[in-house]
């Protein structure tokens, strides 16, 4: 059974802070990462994807992956009350459209 | 552009009725995805459609039929469903698909869901 791990939190940060998310997966041969920022009530929305080791920067957020150890991370730097909302990793492997979401990290920055 | 539309954006429904929700992308994507999602938990894949061609269906019930009349359209149709049914159903399309061979990155776009209640 292929998993995704994810704490289901809240994490809660100060406005300003660095908000630190992780998700761990079981499957090995995995090769794409993604993560997902869905606010209560509405969809989820793409915000990283990330295919190889190492870092990935797209404005305030950075998106880290170390497969050796098979997890990825996504920090959030200046954290502002309008990022508080669930956080979903997702992760995809060769050759198939099914993508492996985790239970999501629900983040809460508050002023 | 890059947006899913999806109709209805709420819909009650009684279990003998027939409802059809609806899909549209002009994004030019060629892999077309449902998912259900119920409160507080993640996304469920339902069905994946590969260059208009059902490739994905993840054991469904058959009160859910998907339907691809186009690239640009995905349909699913509803019947005879039950109150354990209501959930978000969320329509999303990709560039490419991934599996088969595909060079898709995997990267999904999602419409804003139509909430379904079924009494």
């Amino acid at each position: 059974q292929k998993e995704v791990e994810q704490n289901s939190g809240p994490l809660s940060v100060p406005e300003g802070a660095i908000a630190s998310l992780n998700c761990t997966y079981s499957d090995r041969v995995s090769q794409s990462f993604f993560w997902y920022r869905q606010y209560s009530g509405k969809s989820p929305e793409l915000i990283m994807s990330i295919y190889s080791n190492g870092d990935k920067e797209d404005g305030r957020f950075t998106a880290q992956l170390n497969k050796a150890s098979q997890y990825v991370s996504l920090l959030i730097r200046d954290s502002q009350p309008s990022d508080s909302a669930t956080y979903l990793c997702a992760v995809g492997s060769y050759n198939t459209d099914k993508l492996i979401f985790g239970t999501g990290t629900r983040l809460q920055v508050f002023p | 552009d890059t947006e899913v539309t999806q109709t209805p954006k709420h819909l009650v429904m009684g279990m003998t009725n027939k409802k059809s929700l609806k899909c549209e992308q002009h994004m030019g994507h060629r892999a077309m995805y449902w998912y259900k999602q119920k409160a507080k938990k993640p996304p469920e894949l339902m069905f994946v459609y590969s260059y208009e061609k059902l490739s994905i269906n993840e054991s469904v019930p058959s009160r859910f039929s998907p339907e691809c009349p186009n690239s640009s359209l995905l349909n699913l149709h509803l019947h005879a469903l039950q109150p354990e049914d209501s959930a978000l159903y969320l329509c999303a399309s990709s560039l490419a698909p991934r599996g088969a061979g595909g060079l898709g990155t995997g990267e999904l776009f999602f419409g804003e869901g139509s909430r379904l209640t079924v009494l």
